[in-house]
């Protein structure tokens, strides 16, 4: 089955720097790729995905960047604010007939005021 | 929020015991989904369906059963309650503006098994 890797687990940044968080993923269908956002006590957010025809794609301060050669996607985070503070989770699908996300094990990000 | 819900939000239980735990949708969303979460693992998924009777197994759905007897309701059985069960549960939904594959979550349940 489909495998993803997320890399750093966590991650500290100064307010206004940026963040990058990398994953990588084994199975060459997956096609569709999502980001969540999770604050503490609550559900996973999404905040942006992108699927396998695209290689970027940006919503205002975050960004995500796809190489399926290399098999492996990254999510971008500029001007990084303290409400950005969370745990951010990967995850891969192979879309339409197998809708299941497979997810990475989570990046704990602080941004220091 | 998708117009999912959950219940209960929390639940303490013994051991041996058998536990259901409910997802209701509003929207008439044909997939659902039960994942639990657990620290150093991220979201791992237990069971799905696809439509109404049409449920099939995700990576640890050992221990776990399901059913959906209604387009809303997706039920999650533990049928003895294992210390190990021990854990956050999330349920998610997809279909939403005609992405099928783009999956919202529920608030979540936390289950805890003395």
């Amino acid at each position: 089955g489909e495998n993803v890797e997320q890399h750093p687990s966590t991650l500290s940044v100064q307010e206004g720097d940026s963040a990058v968080i990398k994953c990588t993923y084994s199975d060459s269908a997956s096609n569709y790729f999502p980001w969540y956002k999770q604050e503490l006590g609550k559900r996973p957010q999404l905040i942006i995905d992108i699927r396998s025809n695209v290689g970027e794609k940006k919503d205002q301060r975050i960004a995500v960047t796809l190489n399926k050669t290399a098999k492996h996607f990254s999510l971008h985070i500029t001007e990084t604010q303290p409400e950005d503070s969370a745990v951010y989770f990967c995850a891969a699908s192979k879309g339409a007939g197998s809708y299941q996300l497979t997810f990475g094990k989570g990046t704990k990000l602080s941004v220091i005021p | 929020d998708a117009g999912i819900t959950q219940s209960p939000r929390h639940k303490v239980t013994e051991t041996g015991t058998p536990v259901t735990l409910r997802c209701h949708q509003t929207e008439n969303h044909r997939y659902m989904y039960w994942y639990r979460q657990d620290p150093g693992h991220g979201l791992r998924l237990i069971h799905y369906s696809y439509g109404v009777k049409d449920t099939d197994k995700g990576e640890v759905s050992d221990g776990y059963s399901v059913s959906r007897s209604k387009t809303e309701d997706f039920l999650l059985t533990l049928e003895s309650a294992t210390s190990s069960q021990t854990s956050v549960y999330f349920c998610a939904i997809s279909g939403i503006s005609g992405s099928t594959d783009t999956q919202y979550f529920g608030p979540g349940t936390r289950l805890t098994v003395l």
